[in-house]
């Protein structure tokens, strides 16, 4: 079974800094994807970032990107230029590729709190 | 992208009733997934729905308390039964996009509460 560790309940940033959001994760599996979602306020939950597992490459989107090291299985998120609308809950999450498809397991999420 | 629509949005249930949940998607999607997600928890898959067969329910779930059904490609429901307290959540529907990105998409989910 594969388990998904967030260490930071909470975490605030200043407008227009960088903030990074930790995650380890545990897996026997050598195929998987790893995500990280946003959840505001509002309940939506958004994609912010994917990282395929065979990749090498770090991911990024935009303000977001992740620093991706396999053999500590780790899987953190930076988001540079923090803006008030990054304010949610982020979670990080693993899915095994394959016959586990859809099955997304969740960490315990880490609160995000941008302030002016 | 999925626009998935999921009714009700809230709602205030007493203990012993029964709650079903609908979710509706704007495109014909092949796997449909529930999860739950506990006051102040993570979310947790419940279980998957194809059309035209039963539902694959994870460790801890059971049929007779979340019946699911999918009568088409486009429309799932989960039922909540005989509800207690311990049954308030927030119960999203999500829907796979289509391709092996492994990418989900949620709908905004229906925030139950249990009295």
């Amino acid at each position: 079974a594969q388990t998904v560790t967030q260490s930071q309940p909470e975490m605030s940033v200043q407008e227009a800094e960088t903030v990074t959001l930790s995650c380890t994760y545990d897996t026997s599996e050598s195929n998987y994807y790893l995500f990280w979602y946003k959840q505001p306020p509002s309940r939506q939950m958004i994609l912010v970032i994917r990282q395929e597992a065979y990749k090498q490459q770090n991911a990024t989107e935009n303000r977001f990107s992740v620093n991706f090291q396999k053999a500590a299985k780790s899987f953190s998120l930076k988001i540079s230029d923090s803006q008030l609308g990054d304010t949610a809950m982020y979670f990080c999450a693993f899915m095994k590729r394959g016959t586990s498809y859809g099955k997304l397991t969740f960490g315990q999420g880490t609160i995000l709190t941008v302030h002016p | 992208s999925a626009v998935i629509s999921q009714k009700p949005s809230r709602d205030i249930c007493q203990r012993g009733t029964s709650l079903t949940i609908q979710c509706q998607v704007d495109s014909q999607v092949t796997m449909m997934f529930w999860y739950r997600q506990q006051p102040g928890q993570s979310l947790t898959l419940i279980a998957t729905a194809n059309q035209g067969s039963e539902a694959t329910y994870e460790s801890g779930f059971v049929i007779d308390k979340f019946p699911i059904s999918r009568p088409n490609l486009t429309f799932s429901t989960l039922t909540v039964s005989n509800m207690s307290p311990e049954d308030s959540s927030i119960y999203l529907c999500s829907v796979d996009k289509g391709v092996d990105t492994g990418e989900l998409f949620f709908g905004e989910g229906s925030r139950l509460t249990v009295l």
